[in-house]
């Protein structure tokens, strides 16, 4: 089974440009959508979007406008920028692997990564 | 979007008792729904999928029950390792959503 290793900055100031990484390790990585998800005290876990290994995304309708998910095939990486960050977007952020690409109806998310904590703070 | 809802918030049991958790989605989501396990400092690891299938490696003491808007997670002869936070999702709609949780602690 894949594993997932993330990293990215942890403290922003507000209005900067939130930004990590997360790197996925063994299986197949073409065969899954790779999301990004939050986990903060007063949302809770909050899916964020999802790519896949040809660049298709889906994105939380909440978050579209500042969201862009990325991805780089030859390194089996994936990226989430999150711009015009505030004190909402504080958070715990974690990588999973998701549904398959050629199948709908498998969207549970496993394996996780590690989770960065995010803080923004003037 | 579709708000799931978990009761109670905190259940309190003791080592070797049975834990009913319950997980419910404001319209049907079919059998499209997960169960995590959350231990502190540590992210959210899959138990169940769906709404009955074990994960790999999960203990048979867990199970998963129900369809359409109601939904239970039983864990059988609590171990010391299973108290933690567990929390439904829903992937029935490609907006995935979360339950806020059950935390189940030491009584």
């Amino acid at each position: 089974q894949e594993q997932l290793q993330q990293w990215g900055a942890g403290l922003l100031k507000p209005s900067e440009t939130l930004s990590l990484t997360c790197a996925v390790y063994g299986g197949s990585f073409s065969t899954y959508y790779w999301n990004w998800i939050r986990q903060s005290p007063g949302k809770g876990l909050e899916w964020i979007g999802e790519i896949n290994h040809s660049g298709s995304t889906n994105y939380n309708p909440s978050l579209k406008s500042r969201v862009t998910i990325s991805v780089d095939t030859s390194k089996n990486q994936f990226s989430l920028k999150l711009s015009s960050v505030t004190a909402a977007d504080t958070a715990v952020y974690y990588c999973a692997r998701g549904g398959l690409v050629v199948a709908a109806g498998y969207n549970w998310f496993d394996p996780w990564g590690q989770g960065t904590l995010v803080t923004v703070s003037s | 979007e579709i708000v799931m809802t978990q009761s109670p918030a905190t259940l309190s049991v003791s080592p070797g008792e049975r834990a009913t958790l319950s997980c419910r989605a404001s319209q049907s989501v079919s059998n499209n729904l997960a169960w995590y396990q959350q231990k502190p400092g540590q992210a959210p690891r899959l138990l169940i999928y769906g709404a009955s299938t074990r994960a790999t490696d999960i203990p048979a003491r867990f199970s998963g029950s129900g369809s359409g808007t109601e939904f239970t997670l039983t864990i059988n002869s609590l171990q010391s390792e299973d108290f933690a936070v567990y929390y439904c999702q829903q992937y029935n709609n490609w907006l995935f959503t979360f339950g806020p949780g059950t935390k189940v602690d030491i009584k």
